[in-house]
């Protein structure tokens, strides 16, 4: 069974530049995650859909960050401009719908120059 | 305000020997709690759970342990390898189906062989 798939891996852009990352899930999970972790620190969650619909967003700054999660499978982060600060790693996360613990992919690592 | 803490940031035990990690919580409506690994560049996975009705929940190597009273649980790694350094992260949960995840800043283990 594939994993959570993210893409890029890597990603460095001038400050005030657009990004955006890519995720997708395990076939199957219905919830989906992006978290961002900084160096040093655990994951902090961004936003939380279930299929299509954004359930949690309370800690995505709008201002700069927006998420889709077109046909509740693919989903992408986008920030336009970026900032210094929001380099670090975003992670993608997914689980069965109602299960308990959360399959995360191996992260895009922005850096802000 | 951090609601999940893992207070040692780092922790050293030779091959063969006990590795405890630990982790405190501040919120009693936490009922649900997950531990991570995750090793450098690649996404956290999944360890153990446990739910707030058991106090020990033990996989293999690994057994997770719960005290509500005193609002902390605590990952055991018997015996430990060299394969199990990594960073370990503590997650926390309301359950109910919210599945809005709290996390630690992570203990980085490194066991010496």
């Amino acid at each position: 069974e594939a994993g959570v798939v993210q893409s890029p891996r890597y990603k460095i852009i001038e400050k005030k530049q657009p990004v955006a990352f890519w995720c997708n899930p395990i076939s199957g999970h219905n919830t989906l995650y992006w978290y961002l972790q900084n160096l040093g620190q655990g994951p902090e969650l961004l936003i939380r859909y279930e299929n299509e619909e954004a359930v949690d967003d309370s800690q995505l700054p709008k201002d700069r960050f927006s998420a889709e999660r077109l046909k509740g499978v693919d989903s992408t982060l986008k920030i336009q401009p970026a900032e210094l600060g929001d380099s670090a790693v975003y992670l993608c996360a997914s689980s069965p719908s109602g299960a308990g613990e959360l399959f995360f992919g191996e992260g895009s690592r922005l850096t802000v120059l | 305000d951090q609601q999940v803490k893992q207070n040692s940031p780092s922790l050293s035990v030779q091959e063969g020997r006990i590795s405890i990690l630990n982790c405190d919580y501040t919120n009693s409506m936490f009922d649900y709690f997950l531990w991570y690994k995750k090793y450098p560049a690649e996404g956290p996975t999944f360890l153990i759970s446990i739910s707030s009705i058991k106090d020990k929940n033990e996989d293999g190597r690994f057994t997770v342990f719960l005290n509500k009273s005193a609002k902390h649980l605590s990952l055991h790694i018997v015996p430990s390898q060299p394969g199990d350094s990594a960073v370990y992260f503590c997650a926390a949960s309301e359950g109910s189906g919210t599945y809005k995840y709290i996390f630690g800043t992570g203990t980085r283990l490194k066991v010496l062989a």
